[in-house]
């Protein structure tokens, strides 16, 4: 079955860079996505690429995918404090419901 | 309404009760989703609707989980004899089509089984 991986947890300063790796196994995804959750909160999705593109630029987000390795990550540039969630991975192939990962919990340090 | 509304926001209920989960998707969504996240875990999904096709059940843990969304709009989601493992929040979320790229989430329903 569709399968998504993802690391647990980052830290990062404030203002550096933050990566966030993402991996997958089914090569029929068509549409990959990151969602952003907040302590409390629902999930909102930040951004998402389709299987065709290999980055996408939105701000401080970039996604890049590389599509052989089956492989996603996301930057955030300036990384800030309100920043810090949880960013889950999730993909889907268009005809069946989005497969999330576990999550990785981004810490930003002051 | 604005968004994905789910009721009850938090639920208590003791071992062995039915509990039923309510959530009221965007106006206009054919596609309606369950899923489940347990505290520090993933989101683990359960069922998903689409429009008038049967939907994907292939997520519920047990046949003590049951799921109906009347007239392609509001759906619950019905936990029978619950049991303390089932102790989670569980996420609704829509979106427009299959394959739609945005799928909207409500708040969640906390759910503590005691």
């Amino acid at each position: 079955g569709e399968d998504v991986e993802q690391s647990l947890f980052l830290s990062v300063r404030e203002g550096d860079s933050s990566v966030i790796n993402c991996t997958y196994t089914d090569s029929s995804s068509t549409y990959l996505y990151w969602y952003k959750q907040e302590p409390g909160a629902g999930l909102q999705l930040l951004t998402y690429i389709f299987s065709n593109m290999d980055m996408k630029q939105d701000q401080r987000l970039t996604v890049l995918l590389n599509k052989k390795d089956k492989h996603l990550s996301l930057r955030i540039a300036d990384t800030q404090t309100g920043d810090s969630a949880i960013y889950f991975c999730a993909e889907t192939a268009g005809r069946r419901a989005l497969t999330f990962g576990s999550g990785t919990r981004l810490q930003v340090q002051p | 309404g604005a968004g994905v509304s789910q009721s009850p926001s938090n639920k208590v209920t003791e071992k062995g009760k039915d509990v039923e989960l309510r959530c009221d998707p965007i106006s206009g969504h054919t596609a309606l989703y369950w899923y489940r996240q347990s505290l520090g875990q993933g989101l683990e999904f359960l069922i998903y609707f689409q429009g008038n096709s049967a939907p994907d059940k292939s997520g519920l843990p047990s046949d003590r989980f049951s799921a109906e969304r009347t007239g392609g709009s509001v759906s619950t989601l019905t936990i029978q004899r619950t049991q303390q493992e089932d102790s989670a929040v569980y996420l609704c979320a829509s979106s427009q089509s299959r394959g739609n790229t945005e799928a909207f989430f409500g708040q969640g329903t906390r759910l503590t089984v005691v």
